[in-house]
Formats: structure tokens, sequence, C-alpha cells
């Protein structure tokens, strides 16, 4: 039968506008979550993250939302630019663990 | 400030042959972790090591698979005999195990078996 990959979510916005990529994580353990950026040919690259206690981290041009409530995790970059444009994974893990489990990831892609 | 280092960048390689993928995790990192990206299945986690000890290595697919770290700044990842199925990219990544600590990966393996 036909192989059938992962339906990747993808997300075109302008140059300079803001963009939301979202994640919905399903272990309620989860104590700890990432938000990664992956380019072209590279692996993962770290761009935030933010523990359980927290519902909103900032950094820059980036923040992170947690909603425990609804395992909700969303990024939110600002004032998005070319070099923006990648893969982005939202990865979660346990409490006091170091092992993470990954999301499907949303392809971003910023138009000049 | 040098980064998490895997050798080779590519490998091309007949079914059946043995293949051998390395990494040099960041210099006082005590976490290890092999991935596998595919398109059908996003990135798996595969094994990971604390102190150089295996801590889980169920998602190894299976006995063809198996992984090593002899020392602190070295890990193996071989697959014997490798099949077309295994082609992926192969991700290493380190980190500094305190309590949750991101992940630092490597820029991957992509192996292709023909």
């Amino acid at each position: 039968g036909e192989s059938v990959g992962l339906h990747l979510p993808t997300l075109s916005v302008q140059e300079g506008d803001n963009s939301i990529i979202n994640c919905a994580y399903s272990n309620s353990a989860s104590d700890y979550f990432i938000w990664y950026k992956q380019e072209s040919g590279k692996g993962p690259q770290f761009i935030i993250d933010i523990r359980s206690n927290m519902d909103k981290r900032q950094g820059q041009r980036v923040t992170v939302l947690l909603n425990k409530t609804v395992k909700h995790l969303s990024l939110q970059i600002a004032a998005t630019q070319p070099g923006d444009s990648a893969v982005y994974f939202c990865a979660e893990s346990p409490r006091n663990g170091n092992q993470f489990y990954f999301g499907t990831g949303t392809s971003l892609t910023v138009i000049p | 400030d040098a980064g998490v280092i895997q050798s080779p960048r590519h490998e091309v390689t007949e079914m059946g042959q043995e293949v051998t993928l390395r990494c040099k995790p960041i210099s006082g990192h005590n976490s290890l972790f092999w991935y596998r990206q595919t398109m059908m299945r996003g990135l798996e986690l595969l094994i990971y090591f604390n102190n150089n000890v295996p801590i889980d290595d169920s998602g190894m697919p299976e006995d063809r698979f198996s992984a090593k770290m002899p020392n602190a700044s070295f890990s193996t990842l071989k697959i014997q005999p490798s099949e077309p199925r295994d082609s992926a990219v192969y991700f290493c990544a380190s980190s500094f195990f305190q309590g949750n600590s991101p992940l630092h990966f490597g820029n991957g393996t992509r192996l292709t078996v023909t």
C-alpha cells in the first residue's frame, strides 16, 4: 500500500507580522516543555523553555504560553523575519526526567 | 564553543551492510540521546544514557540496533545488518541532567540504505 507521511501543519506569514505556533501535548505528568527550531539540513535548535509552574515566559522576540488545563503550548514570534522560516517542534519531558518526546512539528514560511 | 558533533554527515550503504554512526557530546554533559527522524514518524527517541549507562532503550526498533557509550565523550549507534527501512536522519543530543535541562542536538547523520 502507499506510505503516508506525517501531515505537517503549515503556517505562512508576511515578514514583520507576528506568528503563533500551537502544540497540544498528551501527558498530564509532563513538567517541562521546550520549543525547538529546525532548519533544513540541521538539527533542532533550542529556542525557549518553560516549566509547569509558569504559564508564560518571554525571550528575545519569542514568548511561550502554557495552558496546563487544556494541555496546550504556544510559541509567539514577534516581527517575524525570513530567517524564522523553519520547522518548529514542541517537546515535553516528565518531572525530573530527562527524556523528551517531540510533537510532529509546524512548518513556518515567512513571505518577504 | 563546540556543539554536539556527529559523523559521518551522510552515509549511503547497501542492504545487509553494517553501519556505525558516531557522536561526541558537549563537554561536561552527562546525558546523551539518540533520535531518529523520518517523514513517517517524526522524531523518535531510540535510547538515552546517563553517566555513560543506558537508561531506556525501549525505542530501539529491534535487535539489529545497538548503542554504546564507552566514555563520557563518545557514543556509537550501530545497525547490523542494515535494511532500506532504516533510511532516516539520526540525531545525537546531549544535556547536563540536573532535573529538566534542554537537549542540544548535533546536525545529524543522513543514512540511506539501498
